[in-house]
């Protein structure tokens, strides 16, 4: 089965800083997605990005990278100029590729951000 | 296009009623999933559809949880009778067939048992 490992329980950034979110799994599968969701006070999962596990390059949504180390099964999420907003609790998410359509999540890392 | 919506958004009810939590996928999406977060045990996938087919229910609880889909727009999930235990934020997600298709998950139904 696999696993997902969120290491860090809380982590703060400085307003306009950048921060990065630790994400380490567990799986014999080599083909396989990732994710991060984003998960304000308003309790909504709200995805954040995605990997695919076959592609080598890290996935960027504007202020958000990954940086996906598949040997090592690392997936950290990097928010740069961190903002007020992005204050929240931030899950990473595995899901297999071809064996079912569950996604795994760690325990989540709550996010402060300091003005 | 709207996202998954569910209702209600928050409930209250006492131990032994019956709640029912519903959810309307995205439309399109023929995939539909359950899943409750609490503190203790995290995010948990209760049970998925596939074409309004149940597939997986190996994550529901016990008897006292049901689910049912309908038709391609509509499910519910529901708990009879409820217990204090219950007590979470439920999760209804979807995603279109395809592998690799993201899941979208709706805003929650927090349900607290008292």
């Amino acid at each position: 089965a696999q696993t997902v490992t969120q290491s860090q329980p809380e982590m703060s950034v400085q307003e306009a800083e950048t921060v990065t979110l630790s994400c380490t799994y567990d799986t014999s599968e080599s083909d396989y997605y990732l994710f991060w969701y984003k998960q304000p006070p308003s309790r909504q999962m709200i995805l954040v990005i995605r990997q695919e596990a076959y592609k080598q390059q890290n996935a960027t949504e504007n202020r958000f990278s990954v940086n996906f180390q598949k040997a090592a099964k690392s997936f950290s999420l990097k928010i740069s100029d961190s903002q007020l907003g992005d204050a929240a609790m931030y899950f990473c998410a595995y899901r297999s590729k071809n064996a079912g359509n569950m996604l795994t999540f760690g325990g989540g890392t709550r996010l402060m951000v300091k003005p | 296009d709207a996202g998954v919506i569910q209702s209600p958004r928050h409930e209250v009810t006492e131990m032994g009623q019956e709640v029912t939590l519903r959810c309307k996928p995205i439309s399109g999406h023929d995939y539909l999933f359950w899943y409750r977060q609490t503190m203790m045990r995290g995010l948990e996938l209760l049970i998925y559809f596939n074409n309004n087919v149940p597939i997986d229910d190996s994550g529901m609880p016990e008897d006292r949880f049901s689910a049912k889909m309908p038709n391609a727009s509509f499910s519910t999930l529901k708990i009879q009778p409820s217990e204090p235990r219950d007590s979470a934020v439920y999760f209804c997600a979807s995603r279109k067939g395809g592998s690799g298709n993201t899941i979208y998950f709706g805003e929650g139904s927090w349900l607290t048992v008292v």
